[in-house]
């Protein structure tokens, strides 16, 4: 099966940009889709089909992909942008698999 | 608005079974495939499986297959998630989730999420 490989942990500054990085094969494929998950809470859709926006969804949120990595940026971060953020894609297998990343804890200082 | 409510959990002992459930409600249920994605103690996420619309289409993550099956009753807007042979890696909070892909099929953004339910396998 396809893994998906993310930095443990990165911290940013109150208002300044991060990028969050997203390394798999299966990625050369399928476009990585994105979560964002806050302590004692369900994940929620930050990023899909490439980079789309759910509704409510700062636009200082956005997506990118180049070759097996695909990568989240938050441009200007806020507090309540602390959270883990965890990528997914569908498996290279050729069934409907799906694979997460580790997740990425990022804190804003 | 969407509304995802898992119910079913507990403590069970290793071997044993447990089913989950997925109430749904403020969607056209059949429209939409469902997924089922794990999360144990201080981890991260791991998905499970996905129901098609129709139920006709089921997929399973190498973990839990053989041992875990899915399936749904559009009739009651519910999914479900029929967990047996248990073992203590199975420990987790479960969620449900909507795939927001609908007439499209699976396509695996999950959208909105349940609230979780832990499922606990301990002797």
């Amino acid at each position: 099966s396809s893994e998906l490989t993310q930095d443990p942990a990165v911290s940013v500054a109150l208002g300044q940009t991060v990028r969050i990085t997203c390394q798999g094969d299966s990625l050369r494929n399928y476009y990585a889709t994105w979560y964002q998950q806050k302590p004692g809470q369900a994940p929620v859709l930050v990023i899909y089909d490439k980079d789309r926006r759910p509704s409510g969804i700062p636009d200082r949120f956005s997506a990118s992909s180049s070759g097996n990595t695909a990568s989240l940026t938050i441009t200007g971060a806020q507090a309540e942008d602390e959270a883990d953020y965890y990528c997914n894609s569908r498996d290279n297998s050729g069934n409907f698999v799906y694979v997460f990343g580790a997740g990425t804890k990022v804190t804003v200082l | 608005q969407v509304q995802l409510v898992e119910s079913g959990g507990g403590v069970v002992q290793p071997g044993r079974s447990l089913r989950l459930s997925c109430a749904a409600s403020g969607l056209t249920f059949s429209d939409y495939a469902m997924h089922w994605v794990r999360q144990a103690p201080g981890r991260g996420l791991e998905w499970v499986a996905v129901v098609s619309e129709d139920g006709s289409n089921k997929f399973f993550a190498d973990s839990v297959k053989g041992r875990f099956t899915i399936s749904r009753d559009n009739s009651k807007n519910t999914v479900f998630l029929q967990m047996n042979s248990l073992r203590v890696d199975d420990t987790a909070v479960y969620y449900c989730a909507r795939d927001r892909g609908g007439a499209a099929g699976i396509i695996g953004w999950f959208d909105p999420w349940g609230q979780g339910n832990l499922v606990t396998v301990s002797s």
